[in-house]
């Protein structure tokens, strides 16, 4: 039972407009929340992470938003660059638990 | 510089052969995981270790083994392939159980024709 969901497989964006990337989780256990990206051929890179504690973490052009009651969250990129072009990877845990991770948003930044 | 190191990157090989694919990490860190992915799909957590000689199986079933002799190694072995094995093979570690990122190896495809 898949329970982190990223229920859009793609997105294109226009170079300088804002990318957003969806996740949703059904584990209420879950309390700590990452965000991915893997290039093609290339193991997954860590980008941001947001606590059950806080609703918003920001780093530079990438911020994740978190709504605990809808059990969603969301990474935002302002402005995307055609180098974000790669798979984004929502990932979830609990206590002491390994990493449920999301099939994936493949991003396509255009010029 | 402190990295996690996955070889090979590329291995295609026949129905029934036994293969290992190796992991090594250089952080000093405690845990270590085995993820398999497929194309479009997620990572599926296969096998897991807290620490030397401590393994454990994930939650995707997988006729793979795994060992933890010692801290910077964690070699997974498949004793006859098969074309269903087919798949991306992501080996991972970390400081403690998902409380900070992990540190992903480059990862190994592997073909079994």
């Amino acid at each position: 039972d898949q329970q982190v969901k990223q229920n859009s497989p793609s997105l294109s964006v226009q170079e300088g407009r804002i990318s957003i990337l969806n996740c949703d989780y059904t584990n209420s256990m879950f309390d700590y929340f990452l965000w991915y990206k893997k290039y093609p051929a290339e193991g997954p890179t860590f980008l941001i992470s947001i606590s059950s504690i806080k609703d918003k973490n920001e780093d530079g052009r990438f911020t994740v938003f978190l709504n605990k009651s809808a059990k969603h969250l969301s990474l935002h990129i302002v402005p995307s660059q055609p180098g974000d072009s790669a798979v984004y990877f929502c990932a979830a845990s609990g206590d002491g638990y390994a990493l449920n991770f999301g099939k994936g948003t493949s991003l396509l930044v255009t010029p | 510089e402190a990295d996690i190191y996955q070889t090979p990157r590329y291995l295609v090989i026949g129905t029934g052969k036994k293969i290992t694919l190796e992991c090594s990490q250089t952080m000093g860190h405690d845990k270590m995981y085995w993820y398999q992915q497929d194309p479009g799909m997620e990572l599926h957590l296969i096998h897991y270790s807290y620490g030397v000689n401590s393994t454990e199986k994930g939650d995707l079933s997988s006729e793979s083994t795994v060992s933890r002799i010692r801290t910077e190694h964690f070699p997974l072995t498949l004793e006859s392939a098969r074309p269903s094995h087919t798949s991306q093979y992501l080996c991972a570690s970390s400081e403690s159980g998902g409380r900070v990122g992990y540190t992903f190896g480059s990862g190994t495809r592997l073909t079994v024709v």
